[in-house]
């Protein structure tokens, strides 16, 4: 069964730090891997996405992720963080015939001035 | 370009009560979905759907029914709520396998159950 997991509940940088927000999977076959962002009162917005190719994937607002086959993560960077970065995070992955999508349990991202 | 909308944005209902959450998308989109979220538990899937007239369960599918008669629109029906479901509803729709992309989503219900 496809998952995926983020330890941490919360990650705090401060603004002009570079920042990473973790995500472990576990999947059948090749993974499909999503970064997800929600803002207060807000539905989810796609921020990248990991289905082939290249392992570093880039995507909106100047985030990245890097695929790790060997460790089975997806982590989610940003060279500098902004204030209005703030927000929770998602990751996800999908089965195979896209079904599904499974997300993990969110990390909320705190970027003081 | 509306995307995936959900009608209504909040309720409140008493427990016993019956509702029905109303999703529709203009994509022309195959799969839709339907989660709930909650504090510390992410999303988790309720039901979803893979074509016009079909749907299928997920993680936790107690307590609500589906409906998919027209492709653009999913609903989501709940027969006799519970406090327990008390929660945020997201809809989502995707293209589905063949073009392996993202799901999108709908703003939110906040359904307070009292």
């Amino acid at each position: 069964a496809q998952s995926v997991a983020q330890p941490e509940d919360q990650v705090n940088v401060a603004e002009g730090n570079p920042l990473t927000v973790k995500c472990t999977y576990s999947v059948s076959g090749n993974p499909y891997l999503f970064w997800y962002v929600q803002y207060p009162n807000r539905g989810l917005q796609f921020l990248l996405k990991y289905i082939t190719g290249d392992n570093l994937v880039k995507g909106s607002y100047g985030f990245e992720a890097e695929f790790n086959k060997s460790q089975t993560s997806f982590h989610l960077k940003k060279p500098s963080a902004l204030v209005s970065d703030s927000a929770l995070y998602f990751c996800a992955v999908t089965d195979l015939n896209f079904n599904k999508f499974y997300f993990g349990s969110g990390t909320k991202l705190n970027v003081k001035p | 370009n509306a995307g995936v909308t959900q009608t209504p944005k909040f309720r409140v209902l008493k427990t016993g009560q019956s509702m029905t959450l109303l999703c529709a998308q203009d994509m022309n989109h195959e799969y839709m979905y339907w989660y709930r979220q909650d504090p510390g538990m992410g999303l988790r899937l309720i039901h979803y759907s893979v074509g016009e007239g079909t749907t299928a369960k997920g993680e936790v599918p107690d307590g609500y029914n589906v409906s998919r008669l027209k492709k653009q629109n999913f609903l989501l029906g709940l027969e006799s709520a519970a406090p327990s479901q008390t929660s945020v509803y997201f809809c989502a729709s995707s293209p589905g396998a063949s073009l392996r992309t993202e799901a999108f989503f709908g703003q939110g219900t906040r359904l307070t159950v009292v």
